[in-house]
């Protein structure tokens, strides 16, 4: 069976400084990967996926994710964080029947 | 702008009450996801469609839960009895067809208080 783990419940950084969302996967064959976002009473929004292809995925609102194989990880990331990328963040594999596996969430705090 | 329209917005409902949300897919997708959103189990996968037909429901208590697709712009899911433990915020997500690569649509949910 397919799995999500995102180590960190919250992350907080500083405005402007670098930011990372941690997640590791477990999934047999390719892995289909996916972060999404949610801001307070909505619903989730895509922000990235990894197919196949360069590891390094660009997405919605400046971020990134690094894909890495050998150590099955896929860590969102942004150069300079804004107060704006304060939410609830949520990495997702998909399986060969096309539904997505999510991990439980990291809620990243961007303090002024 | 293309989105997913899940009603209602807010249910607060006692227990024993029979509830029915509702969700109206993006125009031209053919697969339909339930989600189910708590503080303790996070995201839970309760049922899934492809062309208006259950693939896999397993995810939710057969006993209380029913999912239906009467049309390809109507998805259903209902409680009944409900109970308190079904409070949640409950969404719909719905995909493109034809080469499918996982981009899920999310509607902005249904959050259900069973009192």
């Amino acid at each position: 069976a397919q799995s999500v783990a995102q180590p960190e419940d919250q992350v907080n950084v500083a405005e402007g400084n670098p930011l990372t969302v941690k997640c590791t996967y477990s999934v047999s064959g390719n892995p289909y990967l996916f972060w999404y976002v949610q801001y307070p009473n909505r619903g989730l929004q895509f922000l990235l996926k990894y197919i196949t292809g360069d590891n390094l995925v660009k997405g919605s609102y400046g971020f990134e994710a690094e894909f890495n194989k050998s150590q099955t990880s896929f860590h969102l990331k942004k150069p300079s964080a804004l107060v704006s990328d304060s939410a609830l963040y949520f990495c997702a594999v998909r399986d060969m029947s096309y539904q997505l596996t999510f991990g439980k969430g990291t809620k990243l705090s961007v303090i002024p | 702008d293309a989105r997913v329209t899940q009603t209602p917005r807010h249910k607060v409902t006692e227990m024993g009450q029979e509830v029915t949300m509702r969700c109206q897919p993006i125009l031209g997708h053919n697969t339909v996801f339930w989600y189910r959103q708590t503080m303790m189990q996070g995201l839970e996968l309760l049922a899934y469609f492809r062309n208006r037909a259950p693939l896999d429901d397993s995810g939710m208590p057969k006993d209380r839960f029913s999912a239906e697709m009467p049309d390809a712009t109507l998805a259903t899911l209902k409680i009944q009895p409900s109970e308190p433990r079904d409070s949640a915020v409950y969404f719909c997500a719905s995909g493109p067809s034809g080469s499918y690569t996982g981009e899920l649509f999310f509607g902005e949910g249904s959050r259900l208080t069973v009192l």
